[in-house]
């Protein structure tokens, strides 16, 4: 598919175990961004990839939360230690291009991990 | 603490008549503000988009008005139609934040047939 994929759509686990979510951005876009969605809340931005810039990790809430993105395209979102507050669906998004999101160059967002703690 | 508010978290709308979302925010640097459409299990999708340069910008049935003054946009689809039934945020960027959009809460639309 020409899409964002992420995997896996679901993810329950134990309190306490780490998990991985992965994220497959679009072929060729540069910027990949992380956001998560807790229960009747917005999106909460949680880190932004650019090309080979540092990435801005100014929103992932405790150092329990990780990223990487591997040779500039797959994304992998790593929580340490789950915590039930960390339930919510979690949400990649990739554009061409850095700058402002615009009709030009809009965020694609994958459908999401639903992470559920125990 | 929001900085972009969508105080209305559910809407309900005839088909054929007028929906207005609204949204406000309270960072004076945000210059760039969009709308993203949301139906369950998928990701939002980019919808309409302004610049804090417009007051208006319009696309087919969508027109995002900004009030800059006041710091408050508004989304207005018209005629709604039932597959319009969805979540609509609004978000808003800058570029001292890297353009990272700060998303609102959501306002969730039905559009009855």
């Amino acid at each position: 598919g020409a899409g964002v994929s992420q995997s896996p759509s679901n993810k329950v686990t134990e309190k306490g175990k780490d998990v991985e979510l992965r994220c497959d951005p679009i072929s060729g876009h540069t910027a990949l961004y992380w956001y998560r969605q807790s229960l009747g809340q917005g999106l909460e931005f949680l880190i932004y990839f650019q090309g080979n810039s540092a990435p801005d990790k100014s929103g992932l809430p405790s150092d329990r939360f990780s990223a990487e993105r591997t040779g500039g395209s797959v994304s992998t979102l790593t929580i340490q230690r789950t915590q039930q507050e960390d339930s919510a669906v979690y949400l990649c998004a990739s554009s061409s291009q850095s700058g402002a999101v615009n009709s030009n160059q809009p965020q694609h967002f994958g459908d999401g991990t639903r992470l559920s703690i125990l | 603490d929001q900085q972009v508010k969508q105080n209305s978290p559910s809407l309900s709308v005839q088909e054929g008549r007028i929906s207005i979302l609204n949204c406000d925010y309270t960072n004076s640097m945000f210059d760039y503000f969009l709308w993203y459409k949301k139906y369950p299990a998928e990701g939002p999708t980019f919808l309409i988009s302004i610049s804090s340069i417009k007051d208006k910008n319009e696309d087919g049935r969508f027109t995002v008005f900004l009030n800059k003054s006041a710091k408050h946009l508004s989304l207005h689809i018209v005629p709604s139609q039932p597959g319009d039934s969805a979540v609509y945020f609004c978000a808003a960027s800058y570029i001292g934040g890297s353009y990272i959009p700060t998303f609102g809460r959501g306002t969730s639309l039905i559009v009855h047939p």
